[in-house]
C-alpha cells in the first residue's frame, strides 16, 4: 500500500471555526510532512515530524497545530485562519529524511 | 527563499516531442528529485538522484545533476498529452528533512 490518504477533500470554515484535516500512511515512514500550496506556486513546507516528534516548524501562525497521535497519523488542527490562508494542504510522508516523499490528494480549504 | 528555480515557467509542445525543464538551486545537497502535479492534485514522485550522481533515467525520463553548476535537467522524451502537467524539482536542506520545491514548470503537451 502506498498511499496516503487525506481528509476531508474539500473545506470550507468561517473564521471562528476550528477544524481539523487529516492525513493517514501505512507505509511504515517514520517521516510525516505538511505542505500549504496556492494556486500556481509550489507546494511551501510547513511542518515535519520525525519518528512522532516534531523536527521543523517553518515559523507557522500558531492558528495551525500539528499533531502525530502515532506513526500512521497526522493532524493539522485550524483555528481562527484567515482568508489568506485558504490553500491547497498536502500531507507527505517518507521513509525517512532524504527519500522521495508520498503525497495524499490535498485538502481543498477555504476560509469564509 | 525558494532554494530551486526552474525555467521554462511554461512549455507547450506536440505529442512526440521531447520537453527539457532545468533547476538550479543555491546551496549543498543530499539528493534532488522531481515530481509531477497534475491540475490540483497531488504530487507524484518521479525520480531522485543523489548528489554523488550526475544521470538517471526511468522510462522515458532522464535526470542529470551538476552540484559544480547548482542544476538539474529533466528530460521527458517522446512526450504524450498525458504528461500535461506542473513540474517541481525539489531539494533537501538543513539535514535532509526540509524540503524546499522549486517554482515549476507547467508543461503541455497538446495532441
Amino acid at each position: 500500500d502506498t498511499e496516503v490518504t487525506q481528509t476531508p477533500k474539500h473545506l470550507v470554515m468561517g473564521m471562528t471555526n476550528k477544524k481539523s484535516l487529516k492525513c493517514e500512511q501505512h507505509m511504515g515512514h517514520r517521516a510525516m510532512y505538511w505542505y500549504k500550496q496556492k494556486a500556481k506556486k509550489p507546494p511551501e513546507l510547513m511542518f515535519v515530524y520525525s519518528y512522532e516528534k516534531l523536527s521543523i516548524n517553518e515559523s507557522v501562525p500558531s492558528r495551525f497545530s500539528p499533531e502525530c497521535p502515532n506513526s500512521s497519523l497526522l493532524n493539522l488542527h485550524l483555528h481562527a485562519l484567515q482568508p489568506e490562508d485558504s490553500a491547497l494542504y498536502l500531507c507527505a510522508s517518507s521513509q525517512d529524511a532524504t527519500y522521495e516523499q508520498y503525497f495524499g490528494p490535498g485538502t481543498r480549504l477555504t476560509v469564509t | 527563499s525558494q532554494q530551486g528555480e526552474e525555467d521554462p515557467q511554461a512549455l507547450s509542445i506536440q505529442e512526440g516531442e521531447n520537453a527539457t525543464m532545468n533547476c538550479s538551486y543555491k546551496t549543498s545537497i543530499n539528493n534532488l528529485q522531481w515530481y509531477r502535479q497534475n491540475s490540483g492534485r497531488g504530487l507524484v514522485h518521479l525520480i531522485l538522484i543523489r548528489s554523488n550522481e550526475r544521470e538517471k533515467h526511468s522510462g522515458r525520463l532522464r535526470v542529470t545533476l551538476d552540484t559544480s553548476k547548482k542544476s538539474s535537467s529533466l528530460l521527458i522524451t517522446a512526450s504524450r498529452a498525458a504528461d500535461t502537467a506542473s513540474y517541481f524539482c525539489a531539494t533537501d536542506a538543513d539535514g535532509g528533512f526540509k524540503t524546499i520545491f522549486g517554482a515549476g514548470t507547467r508543461l503541455f503537451v497538446k495532441a
